[in-house]
């Protein structure tokens, strides 16, 4: 089966930098996401990774080996906005044609003073 | 950017009930529309896929005559929760995928929470 891991909590001090893993074991795998949530609302599009290597686009970054499973997302000079849930999520091939995501657990990142 | 709305963003039902939700993709089209359900503290979980004119695939363990779903343009899903219990109540949002560079983004809409008494 599909098998999607991140940490469950983070906490981290305004300004600095923080780092949430993502490890996968997945088949049909075609790119990986990272979406931001806040309570209640629905995720919102941080990155996307298809090939291996460093996607940077602001205050955050993403990475991604495919070769070992795992990506992270990378975020600098933390602003107490970023207190969220972060989600990954892997693109899979679907029989027949198309693709699918599938979330993990999602972290939920506190950033304090 | 792609923008996806849902409407209502939350209705509270009685028990034995159903409940339609709408899912628009306003400034493109979306040939694929996508139905997750979150409950509290945890992460979104696929219903169903919905292709525009087909019946929609839905996943594992997902009641496809509890959930039904319509895809009747390439700008509106729709899901409708046919005789609602209360641990139907969470947070439903849709996404739409749209093409971008060599695969798909999804967007999602607002989510709508629905409570079922």
């Amino acid at each position: 089966g599909q098998n999607i891991d991140q940490p469950t909590e983070m906490t981290a001090t305004e300004g600095a930098i923080v780092q949430i893993n993502c490890t996968y074991q997945t088949s049909g795998f075609n790119g990986l996401f990272w979406y931001q949530q806040h309570a209640g609302e629905a995720p919102t599009f941080l990155s996307y990774n298809v090939l291996d290597g460093l996607e940077e686009k602001g205050r955050f970054s993403s990475f991604l080996s495919r070769s070992k499973g795992y990506s992270y997302l990378l975020l600098k000079e933390l602003q107490m906005k970023d207190s969220a849930s972060y989600l990954c999520a892997v693109s899979l091939w679907i029989t027949g044609g198309g693709n699918k995501l599938t979330f993990g657990t999602g972290t939920q990142l506190k950033v304090e003073l | 950017g792609a923008v996806v709305s849902q409407h209502p963003s939350w209705v509270i039902c009685k028990s034995g009930t159903s409940v339609k939700i709408e899912c628009r993709s306003l400034d493109f089209q979306a040939t694929t529309m996508f139905w997750y359900r979150q409950f509290p503290k945890q992460s979104l979980m696929l219903m169903a896929t919905s292709n525009e004119g087909s019946k929609a695939t839905y996943e594992q363990g997902v009641e496809k005559d509890k959930f039904l779903i319509n895809h009747a343009s390439l700008t509106l899903s729709t899901l409708t929760v046919t005789s609602a219990h209360p641990e139907d109540s969470s947070f439903y949002i849709c996404s739409a995928r749209v093409r971008a560079r060599s695969s798909y983004e999804q967007y999602f809409g607002p989510g709508t929470r629905l409570t079922v008494t």
